[in-house]
Order: structure tokens, then C-alpha cells, then sequence
């Protein structure tokens, strides 16, 4: 089973400023099957980039990713105060599916 | 525009199973793009995988779970469903069902609000 870990836990930014957020798997991710969730208290978690570097429908082009193998990148290029968020990472592989453990983006 | 909905008890008695359904509506269950699945979120925790299930009714089930699961689906109401045999409180969370796509490389694409499920006597 693929481990995922993200880092920051935390990110502490103000709105405008350039989000990185990182995600590293414990063995190499298949065919860049790699996506990132935003999720909010009392909401449903919302795709935003699938395949590593592919952003989903609607999702606005301040979101990117990037990586394969075992290292991917989501970078919120200014962030906007609808950002602040959890963000997790998700990977499919061997018909199993494991999430990341989030990192959270706050308000500075 | 498909739609999500979970469906189910709030609360749940240690040693009973927990049934929860999610309704698809706006679409059909039966496309081989999809697999059907069930994500929780323990409070303060991140998301679980629990299981998914394809359109031919393969099944696909955590590891840590696999024992306890069982993911079945009756195309004709558009609905899959969610078994978790013998529970504790550590199964206390809020359970999502969400869309796997082939299309978005096995992301899940829609997901339903969830529903809270205590597990308590």
C-alpha cells in the first residue's frame, strides 16, 4: 500500500502570497494517477487537479500541479480568501486508493 | 448535472453494522467510467478510503477494513450501498460517497455532503 505524506502540516499565509504544498508517496505513483482535494468544514471536497498537472472542470488556473514518481507539487499561485482550505493529495493504485493526511492553509 | 446523496442513520449501536445509501441521480450507475465509492472522515482526521465499487460489481476494499466491508449496488434505483459489520466507536465519522472516474485518472469527481454517523449506546 502506497503511503502518502504531505508537508507543510500547516501553511500560514496571507492572501495574495504563493501557496506550495508538497506531497511525497512511498513508492512510485502509477501513471501519475495523482489528484489534489480542497475541503472545507461542513462541505463535500472538491477536485481540483487530477493526474498530477490537469485541472478539473471549473477549477481557476491559480491552481497547478506538478511531480510524478514519488514527489508532486500544488502551488496556489495568489491566494485568494476563498482558498484557505485542507488540501489532501490522493493517489490510485492496485485497485486501492489512499489519501495524504492534508495540509491545512490558514489565514496569517 | 449528477447528483450524490447519502442516506442513513445518524447514530449507530458498538457491535451493529452500519447501512448507508447513496442515490445517484442525474446519471446512471451502470457506465464503465466509474467506480462508486465510500470515503470517511473521522472528526479531526483526515479522509479513509473505505471501498468502491465497478459497474460489473467488483468489488475494491481497504485492507484495514476488507473484514468488515461489503459494497453492493441496485442499478435499478441508481443506488450503491455501504455494510460496515461489527462497530466500535472508533467508526464514528462523517461518510462520504463520491464518483471515481476513469476520466480524471481514478480522482473522485462528485462527491454527496455526507452524513455524520455516531457510533454509541
Amino acid at each position: 500500500e502506497i503511503v502518502l505524506t504531505q508537508s507543510p502540516g500547516t501553511l500560514s499565509l496571507s492572501p495574495g502570497e504563493r501557496a506550495t504544498l508538497s506531497c511525497r508517496a512511498s513508492q512510485s505513483v502509477s501513471s501519475s494517477y495523482l489528484a489534489w482535494y480542497q475541503h472545507k468544514p461542513g462541505q463535500a471536497p472538491r477536485l481540483l487537479i487530477y493526474g498530477a498537472s490537469s485541472r478539473a472542470t471549473g477549477i481557476p488556473d491559480r491552481f497547478s500541479g506538478s511531480g510524478s514518481g514519488t514527489d508532486f507539487t500544488l502551488i496556489i499561485s495568489r491566494l485568494e480568501p476563498e482558498d484557505f482550505a485542507v488540501y489532501y493529495c490522493q493517489q490510485y493504485g492496485s485497485s486501492l486508493w489512499t489519501f495524504g493526511q492534508g495540509t491545512k492553509v490558514e489565514i496569517k | 448535472q449528477v447528483q450524490l446523496q447519502e442516506s442513513g442513520p445518524g447514530l449507530v449501536q458498538p457491535s451493529q453494522t452500519l447501512s448507508l445509501t447513496c442515490t445517484v441521480s442525474g446519471g446512471s450507475i451502470s457506465s464503465r467510467n466509474y467506480y462508486w465509492s465510500w470515503i470517511r472522515q473521522h472528526p479531526g482526521k483526515g479522509l479513509g478510503w473505505i471501498g468502491s465499487i465497478y459497474y460489473s460489481g467488483s468489488t475494491y476494499y481497504n485492507p484495514s477494513l476488507k473484514s468488515r466491508v461489503n459494497i453492493s449496488q441496485d442499478t435499478s434505483k441508481s443506488q450503491f450501498s455501504l455494510k460496515l459489520s461489527s462497530v466500535t466507536a472508533a467508526d464514528t465519522a462523517v461518510y462520504y460517497c463520491a464518483r471515481g472516474s476513469l476520466l480524471e485518472d481514478y480522482a473522485f469527481d462528485i462527491w454527496g455532503q455526507g452524513t455524520k454517523v455516531t457510533v454509541s449506546s
